[in-house]
């Protein structure tokens, strides 16, 4: 069965540093990784994913990730953090073994990012 | 987030009431979904549809009944809920269920509270 975690519930940086927000997953075949990120009152909004080719992916906002099949990790990363990215971030997962549809969310990261 | 549009975005109800919520999307994807969200747990898939049809039921409470009158449009039906069923409920859509590597795009969410 596929699962994906994020350890930890809220992360802190300060403005200008950089930004981890950690994500591991299991899958049985091959993942399909993505990050999404909640703004206050909002729904989730898509921020980048990884399907296959280079491990290193660029999204919105100035974020990136990178996919480590060795230690099964989707790491989202900012170089310079601003507090404007203060916000809820979900790792996200579907497994090629299974139907489209069977996304399998984290429980989700907070970064608190101080000025 | 003009693309998937929710209403009404705040809903106060009673157990004994019966309400509804609506989802539209306007990016002609094939494939909706309704997802609820309570604090500090990972989104929970409630149910599936691909071209109005319903693929997936997650172990929902018949509390709740979706419909899907066309592919643009998605409805959740309350009635006799629980306090605990209080929640953010968020819709999605993506182009086709059966292609695994697509992107979901999710409404505002309706924050739903039972008193």
């Amino acid at each position: 069965a596929q699962s994906v975690a994020q350890p930890e519930d809220q992360v802190n940086v300060a403005e200008g540093n950089p930004l981890t927000v950690k994500c591991t997953y299991s899958v049985s075949g091959n993942p399909y990784l993505f990050w999404y990120v909640q703004y206050p009152n909002r729904g989730l909004q898509f921020l980048l994913k990884y399907i296959t080719g280079d491990n290193l992916v660029k999204g919105s906002y100035g974020f990136e990730a990178e996919f480590n099949k060795s230690q099964t990790s989707f790491h989202l990363k900012k170089p310079s953090a601003l507090v404007s990215d203060s916000a809820l971030y979900f790792c996200a997962v579907r497994d090629s073994n299974t139907g489209g549809f069977k996304t399998i969310f984290g429980a989700g990261t907070r970064p608190f990012v101080k000025a | 987030e003009t693309g998937v549009t929710q209403t009404p975005r705040h809903l106060v109800m009673g157990m004994t009431n019966k309400k509804s919520l609506k989802c539209e999307q306007h990016l002609g994807h094939n494939a909706m979904y309704w997802y609820k969200q309570s604090a500090k747990k990972p989104l929970e898939l409630m149910f599936v549809y691909s071209l109005e049809e319903r693929v997936e039921n997650n172990s929902v409470p018949s509390r709740f009944s979706p419909e899907c009158p066309n592919s643009s449009h998605l409805f959740l039906h309350l009635h006799t809920l629980q306090p605990e069923d209080s929640a953010l409920y968020l819709c999605a859509s993506s182009q086709a269920l059966s292609a695994n590597t697509d992107t979901q795009y999710f409404g505002p969410g309706t924050r739903l509270t039972v008193l």
